[in-house]
């Protein structure tokens, strides 16, 4: 089977810088991409790793190391409308089928 | 450019009903996925279309459910007959090639009394 653990909610302040991990357990592994999603809204590309390392785009960054079967979003000088969820999901095989993590509801406070 | 464009937003129906789930993929995007989130669990994959084909259904949950995707454009998804557990939100997503990105529809949440 497949899994994604990450945590379920995590709260920062404005400002601040916030990291999102998640690990996984798949029977294979093309890449580890990051979806943020807004109540009622509909889920939104982030970043996609498929080598170990670091990707930026803008504020935000995803790291992968594949050894480890883990991963994380950063997200730095948060914003209120950075308060959404966020998912990490797993292209296990062919057809860019994504398996996904529960999600990590993040609360961004003044 | 439009985006993924799901139908209706909303959808509330008695048990044993039917109802039919509508989206319409970014145009030019020839793979077309449903994924559906039941309250409080993660999105879970349903099926894969490679233009008209079914290319991956093996996330479907059983035979009351059926997705068409007709001439390789819209897709629909028909729940016949519902029944509570399928209460959820169902997403569609589309994508130009099978690699990462993937364009997800702001879902149909569906309730079942």
């Amino acid at each position: 089977g497949q899994s994604l653990e990450q945590p379920s909610e995590v709260t920062a302040v404005e400002g601040a810088i916030v990291q999102i991990n998640c690990t996984y357990q798949t029977s294979g592994f093309y890449g580890l991409s990051w979806y943020q999603q807004h109540d009622g809204g509909a889920p939104t590309f982030l970043s996609y790793n498929a080598l170990d390392g670091l990707e930026e785009t803008g504020r935000f960054s995803s790291f992968l190391s594949r050894s480890d079967s883990y991963g994380y979003l950063l997200l730095q000088e948060l914003q209120m409308k950075d308060s959404a969820s966020y998912f990490c999901a797993v292209n296990a095989g062919g057809g860019n089928k994504l398996t996904f993590g529960t999600g990590t509801q993040l609360k961004v406070e003044l | 450019e439009a985006g993924v464009t799901q139908f209706p937003s909303h959808s509330v129906i008695e048990k044993g009903q039917t109802v039919t789930l509508r989206c319409d993929p970014i145009s030019g995007h020839d793979n077309l996925y449903w994924y559906r989130r039941v309250m409080g669990k993660e999105i879970k994959f349903l099926l894969h279309f490679v233009k008209e084909s079914k290319q991956d259904e093996s996330g479907m949950p059983n035979n009351r459910f059926l997705a068409e995707r007709t001439g390789g454009t819209y897709s629909t998804l028909k729940v016949q007959p519902a029944e509570l557990e399928d209460s959820g939100v169902y997403f569609c997503a589309s994508s130009q090639d099978q690699g990462a990105r993937a364009f997800f529809g702001q879902g149909t949440r569906l309730t079942v009394v």
